[in-house]
């Protein structure tokens, strides 16, 4: 079954905007890992974020979590066209490194 | 630049003719990983080693082998290809399991004909 939901599954924006996807896991976890991935090719990790840490930045990206509700959220703050991709959330409820992805939201930023 | 590499990029293989494809790395990670992922759909983790210790994921189907020469080198063997492999196969490192950071490489795209 399924660890992780994502939504939306699709979004699409002007360039400047703000994009934020939501993440929702089952079980109980260490961390949630966020990834993007381009078209046709390999994942890039972006972001780590601790089971007891509420809210991450990286640059352009902030991250939540809230393990009550069991949900994270991504934003991407004044998008670019690069920013073009699927964004995956991704967590390890067994602490083995199986990683469990969501099914991903395509983000589309329009120039 | 350390990295994740695979080759090919693109592979084409027939119906039941097998296919290895293979990843590197230089990073000098401890755990190496495979997934399959299936057109907009998520990746699905194949198996992985943790050094020399291979670990098999419960519904990875027994057409999907895997080797582990050295800690540098894994590939994926697929002896009878059938038409529902054709992927993207990710290979991955991390340098432990659990609450790790997982490298990428670019892929392999798999067609089966």
């Amino acid at each position: 079954s399924q660890q992780g939901e994502e939504d939306p599954q699709a979004l699409s924006i002007q360039e400047g905007e703000n994009a934020t996807m939501n993440c929702s896991y089952k079980t109980s976890i260490n961390n949630l890992q966020w990834y993007r991935q381009n078209s046709g090719r390999g994942l890039v990790h972006l972001i780590l974020i601790r089971s007891n840490e509420r809210e991450k930045h990286s640059g352009r990206l902030r991250v939540t979590l809230d393990t009550s509700k069991k949900s994270s959220s991504l934003l991407i703050t004044a998008s670019r066209a690069a920013d073009t991709a699927s964004y995956f959330c991704a967590t390890d409820p067994s602490n083995t490194g199986k990683l469990i992805f969501g099914q991903g939201t395509t983000l589309q930023v329009k120039p | 630049d350390a990295m994740v590499i695979q080759n090919p990029r693109y592979q084409v293989t027939q119906f039941g003719k097998p296919v290895t494809l293979s990843c590197s790395q230089t990073l000098n990670h401890n755990v190496m990983y495979w997934y399959q992922q299936k057109s907009s759909q998520a990746p699905k983790l194949l198996f992985h080693y943790y050094d020399k210790d291979f670990n098999n994921e419960a519904d990875t189907p027994d057409n999907f082998q895997s080797r582990r020469p050295n800690t540098s080198f894994c590939f994926l063997d697929i002896r009878s290809p059938g038409l529902g492999d054709a992927a993207m196969y990710l290979c991955a490192t991390s340098s432990d399991r659990g609450q790790e950071t997982q490298y990428f490489g670019p892929g392999t795209r798999l067609l089966v004909l």
